[in-house]
């Protein structure tokens, strides 16, 4: 299965500003998808991004907070922009695979 | 995707075999039994899945209700390092496009 990079791990941010998380896959994948689960809480799926194309947002995300980008089908971004501190949360990529999906290492966001 | 249910904890000791259930009585025809389990501070990996016949592999084992309307992830002997949350996810056959519908999932305690 598919392998990814996900950076940073964790950081801390002061509330306006804007974090930007990687994802590296190791192989090319077609759709790449967005997380966010809340502390306590389950995953949400935020949008999906495919190369060459917008990245489609689940209903409450919105592109200008969320901006994502997905130059080539091994690499994406998701931008958390002028963050609040209900923002704080883990932001995870995923991809699917042949047998289900592979998710990455996650992104504890603090805002403060 | 249809919904599940599980219970929201489970307790187990350490080298004891660990019987997980789930509900999803609204599966349909082309739904596959997936699950996952989130360790600590982790994003959740794929454990096992199946459609209608008992599934076994190295971390687990899937028993499926005749009907499909519940299955059991079996762990035959309980690690303290299979202490997770455990989630029952249906996906779609051809995927769900990402959009898997995380439930809050069985946090499962091991104790030495």
């Amino acid at each position: 299965s598919a392998v990814i990079s996900q950076k940073p791990s964790r950081d801390i941010c002061q509330r306006g500003t804007s974090l930007t998380i990687q994802c590296q896959v190791d192989s090319q994948v077609t759709m790449m998808f967005w997380y966010r689960q809340q502390p306590g809480q389950s995953l949400t799926l935020i949008a999906t991004a495919n190369q060459g194309s917008e990245a489609t947002y689940e209903s409450g995300f919105v592109i200008d907070k969320f901006p994502i980008s997905r130059p080539n089908l091994t690499f994406s971004t998701l931008t958390v922009s002028n963050m609040s501190p209900e923002d704080s949360s883990i932001y995870l990529c995923s991809v699917e695979n042949l047998y289900g999906y592979t998710f990455g290492s996650g992104t504890r966001l603090t805002v403060v | 995707d249809a919904k599940t249910t599980q219970p929201n904890s489970m307790e187990s000791n350490e080298e004891e075999p660990v019987h997980l259930p789930c509900n999803h009585s609204t599966i349909s025809g082309t739904d596959y039994i997936h699950w996952y389990r989130q360790l600590p501070s982790q994003g959740p990996e794929y454990v096992i899945h199946g459609l209608t016949s008992n599934v076994n592999n190295r971390m687990a084992s899937l028993a499926i209700a005749e009907d499909r309307k519940s299955s059991t992830l079996i762990l035959h002997r309980a690690t303290l390092r299979d202490a997770a949350v455990y989630y029952c996810i249906l996906i779609q056959y051809g995927g769900s496009q990402g959009n898997l519908i995380f439930g809050k999932g069985t946090k499962l305690s091991v104790k030495p």
